[in-house]
């Protein structure tokens, strides 16, 4: 059985382009979250999704950040015009059952702006 | 608003070593708690579960206990090993979705 799924692992945008973040959660699967970890910081929240649903996006800023989960095909985080704060590691997690389930992490995506 | 304190930040020990990793949470109000490893440059590897339920969790030489009433886990590593270093990091739910989790203890055990 496949872990969780990312890619690519690693993404260099400059400054104004997009970032584009797969994730394939586990077989059998369908709850997906997103977490970042900026340089020196923990691990945050971001989004939280089911298929064709976003649940929960209370983590994710207002702007130029979204997010989907559709019927067909792995989750998408997507950065619009990246700025060098957007420099991080994005990860995706998945559940395979709603609410208080062991979520089970990908390798991330280290996503650096120049 | 749920916060996770791990002590200590960074731990340095010699091979062979048992060791206490500590983390505290404000809302005792928690279904489970998580310990996670993380490798430089890696994604996480979940380590052990606890439930609310629970008191304690083992997995080979990681033993995991749950004190909901005082806010506080440990993890317990026996008999440390160099392929032990790592990042450690605990996490609780949130609202039945989201993880908050702790900052993290490094820890390196030297060969």
């Amino acid at each position: 059985n496949a872990g969780v799924m990312q890619n690519p692992r690693h993404l260099v945008r400059r400054r104004g382009q997009e970032a584009r973040l797969r994730c394939s959660p586990m077989k059998g699967h369908s709850h997906v979250y997103w977490y970042r970890q900026l340089p020196e910081e923990g691990l945050k929240f971001m989004v939280y999704l089911q298929k064709e649903n976003i649940i929960d996006e209370s983590g994710m800023p207002k702007e130029r950040f979204s997010a989907e989960f559709p019927k067909e095909g792995p989750s998408i985080l997507r950065i619009q015009q990246v700025v060098r704060g957007d420099s991080a590691a994005y990860f995706c997690a998945s559940s395979q059952r709603e609410g208080h389930y062991e979520q089970y992490f990908g390798p991330g995506t280290r996503l650096t702006v120049t | 608003k749920q916060e996770v304190t791990q002590i200590p930040a960074a731990l340095s020990v010699p091979e062979g070593e048992n060791l206490v990793l500590n983390c505290s949470f404000t809302d005792s109000a928690i279904y489970n708690l998580q310990w996670f490893r993380q490798d430089p440059g890696k994604g996480l590897t979940s380590l052990l579960l606890i439930q609310s339920s629970q008191r304690e969790q083992t997995s080979g030489r990681l033993n995991a206990s749950l004190d909901k009433s005082s806010g506080r886990s440990t993890l317990y590593i026996a008999a440390s090993q160099p392929g032990d270093s790592a990042t450690y990091l605990c996490a609780v739910p949130v609202g039945g979705n989201k993880l908050v989790f702790g900052a993290g203890t490094i820890l390196r055990v030297k060969s």
